[in-house]
């Protein structure tokens, strides 16, 4: 049974360019969660994706959107890059179940550096 | 506003020791739901436990306990016997969004290093 996972591992862009980051969710999960992770600071929720529409967004600005497809999974596209983007991206998956949302399962995450 | 407050940065035991990481939060609801992640250097986040609002009652796996008080609205994780294999960042995280899809806050995290 395959976990959360996430593409691609290590990422170096430069400011001003756009990237795109993909997550395929665990089997069984139609939720997918996205979160950024600055150098030693706690995860910080982008957005969640269900039913293929964003259902909750976090404090982040527009530069930062996302979609689901009909197979579940996802993408996180970030442009106009700005030095500050550089983080850990993590991407959790659940399942939505009797109006429950159940616990959220992480992948490897993506590393980004912006130069 | 939600909040997570974990107020030790990082923690240093030697081997066999047991160790508590302290979680506290804040939320205004009645109904939500704790959490403890661990993040090996890896980097990945390995769920520990998921506790709710309505559940108190302490739970054990292994050499693994919590704590989860309403009162003082904390939420403790003690690993008894610790071993080099639990050095990792811990996280404690909180989710009151009430079924509105969820997202989880969480607190800035506890370095745990344990030395042989």
């Amino acid at each position: 049974d395959a976990g959360v996972t996430q593409s691609p591992t290590h990422l170096i862009k430069t400011r001003g360019q756009q990237v795109t980051l993909r997550c395929s969710p665990k089997s069984g999960h139609d939720t997918v969660s996205w979160y950024q992770q600055a150098l030693g600071q706690g995860p910080q929720f982008i957005f969640q994706y269900y039913e293929e529409e964003e259902r909750q967004r976090g404090n982040f600005p527009d530069r930062f959107s996302g979609h689901q497809f009909p197979n579940y999974s996802s993408e996180l596209n970030v442009n106009a890059l700005l030095l500050g983007d550089s983080a850990l991206y993590l991407c959790a998956s659940s399942l939505w179940e009797r109006g429950v949302q159940e616990t959220q399962y992480f992948g490897p995450g993506t590393r980004l550096l912006v130069l | 506003a939600q909040k997570v407050t974990q107020a030790q940065t990082e923690i240093s035991v030697v081997e066999k020791e047991d160790v508590t990481l302290d979680c506290v939060y804040e939320t205004r609801d009645t109904t939500y739901y704790l959490f403890w992640y661990k993040q090996p250097p890896s980097g990945e986040l390995v769920f520990l436990i998921r506790r709710n609002s309505f559940d108190e009652q302490n739970e054990i796996s292994g050499r693994y306990s919590w704590n989860f008080q309403k009162s003082t609205s904390s939420f403790n994780f003690t690993i008894t016997a610790s071993q080099v294999v639990d050095s990792a960042v811990y996280f404690c995280a909180l989710d009151d969004s009430n079924n509105a899809g969820n997202m989880l806050t969480f607190g800035g995290g506890t370095r745990l290093m344990v030395k042989p």
